[in-house]
């Protein structure tokens, strides 16, 4: 069965600084890839996408996330973090067409 | 706004109940999903339903049922419930196996 991992459960950053989230998935062919981000009391919003093609996908609110097949990885980073990024980050996996499967999530805090 | 509208937000009930939670998917999309989000399970994949149909089956309790309807709306049916059954419920829809899934802003159970 597949699996996602997010080995961070909390990270707390400054204000401005970088940001990279890691995310590890189980499964033997290249599955789909998402990275969603829940506010507190909120749906989940849907921040990128990898399918299939380029390795380096770009999502909303300045996030990219980056495949690397030969670690199962799909890391979530930005720059430069805004306070109101502070939310809860969960990776998801896909393959092809069944159950999303979430990883355990990452509570991200910043600090001022 | 995803597009994806789950009824009701808030939903107060005693053990022993049964509830009915409904979920309108986006406009074309033919999937729905339906997860349940506790703090100690994280988010836990319960059914999909596939234009009618039942296509995947997850972690879901015998006490729970669900079904879509015609119009592509869903029904999550909760019975005999019991205090361990309070979580946040999502509905996700999804146009088709090559795309993303749209959350709801879930249904928000407490049972007491």
């Amino acid at each position: 069965a597949q699996s996602v991992t997010q080995p961070d459960i909390h990270i707390t950053v400054s204000e401005g600084a970088s940001l990279e989230l890691r995310c590890n998935y189980s499964y033997g062919a290249t599955p789909y890839l998402f990275w969603y981000v829940q506010s507190p009391g909120q749906g989940l919003q849907l921040l990128l996408k990898y399918f299939s093609g380029d390795t380096l996908v770009q999502g909303i609110k300045g996030f990219e996330a980056e495949f690397k097949r030969s670690q199962s990885s799909f890391n979530l980073r930005k720059p430069s973090v805004h306070w109101s990024d502070a939310a809860e980050y969960f990776c998801a996996s896909d393959n092809a067409g069944n159950m999303l499967t979430f990883g355990g999530g990452t509570r991200l805090m910043v600090k001022p | 706004d995803s597009g994806v509208t789950q009824t009701p937000k808030h939903l107060i009930t005693a053990t022993g109940q049964r509830v009915t939670l409904r979920c309108s998917p986006r406009s074309g999309d033919l999937s729905v999903y339906w997860y349940q989000q506790s703090l100690d399970q994280g988010l836990q994949f319960l059914i999909q339903y596939y234009n009618g149909e039942e296509r995947a089956k997850g972690n879901i309790l015998e006490r729970f049922s669900a079904q879509q309807f015609p119009d592509l709306h869903s029904e999550l049916n909760l019975s005999s419930l019991e205090l361990g059954d309070s979580a946040l419920y999502f509905c996700a829809s999804r146009r088709d196996m090559n795309t993303e899934a749209f959350f709801g802003q879930g249904t928000r159970l407490t049972v007491v």
